[in-house]
């Protein structure tokens, strides 16, 4: 079956932008993931949604970043006022939801490249 | 604050050597003990996970073993392959989220 889709895959814009990242998890996952990559790094937690229950928005690193997710399914992660340190691989992972969850299935992510 | 630790940050091994990499972690309340791998351009995948009541794990040619009083787990690949070569990202799970380490490059020569 199809997997984690995420898009654009790569994202050049300058500073002070705004830019909306998509991702399409996996049908019939409950539960949607946010990280953030940097150069040579691990993965950063950014946000975690779960069904209709309010997003767990604890690792946003800003106010500029937010996330939605609509009718439990699609997500969008948008920043605002883009900044240099902004730039970053940002992956998309799904999951069932209960003792699972450590099973994330990831996109292949969005290279955002702040100019 | 750095929760997960992995080491080394790099290895070379032969072809049909062993390759050993470790994780130590702060947070005593993860739930599940994943190594996940992850090649150049695309997004980490679940390579093998331990439950914390568990001290050994095979699958395959990777074996993970975890020391729950240490706070630490390894991975082991056996007979490694040049199709192996990856980075290698411990994430303890827990609180809904993947606290990822930094990362192992593992390099396997022919």
């Amino acid at each position: 079956g199809a997997g984690v889709s995420q898009s654009p895959s790569n994202k050049v814009t300058e500073k002070g932008k705004d830019v909306e990242l998509r991702c399409d998890p996996i049908s019939g996952h409950t539960a949607l993931y946010w990280y953030r990559q940097s150069l040579g790094q691990g993965l950063e937690f950014l946000i975690y949604f779960q069904g209709n229950s309010a997003p767990d928005k604890s690792g946003l690193p800003s106010d500029r970043f937010s996330a939605e997710r609509t009718g439990g399914s699609v997500s969008t992660l948008t920043i605002q006022r883009t900044q240099q340190e902004d730039s970053a691989v940002y992956l998309c992972a799904s999951s069932f939801s209960g003792h699972s969850s450590y099973e994330q299935y990831f996109g292949p992510g969005t290279r955002l490249t702040v100019t | 604050q750095q929760q997960v630790k992995q080491s080394p940050q790099s290895l070379i091994v032969q072809k049909g050597g062993i390759s050993i990499i470790n994780c130590a972690y702060e947070n005593t309340a993860f739930d599940y003990f994943p190594w996940y791998q992850q090649f150049p351009g695309k997004g980490p995948a679940l390579l093998i996970a331990i439950r914390p009541d568990v001290s050994e794990k095979k699958e395959g040619r990777f074996t993970i073993s975890f020391n729950k009083s240490a706070k630490q787990f390894s991975l082991h690949i056996m007979d490694s392959q040049p199709g192996d070569s990856a980075t290698y990202f411990c994430a303890p799970y827990g609180n809904n989220r993947l606290a990822f380490g930094k990362g192992n490059q593992v390099v396997v020569i022919p």
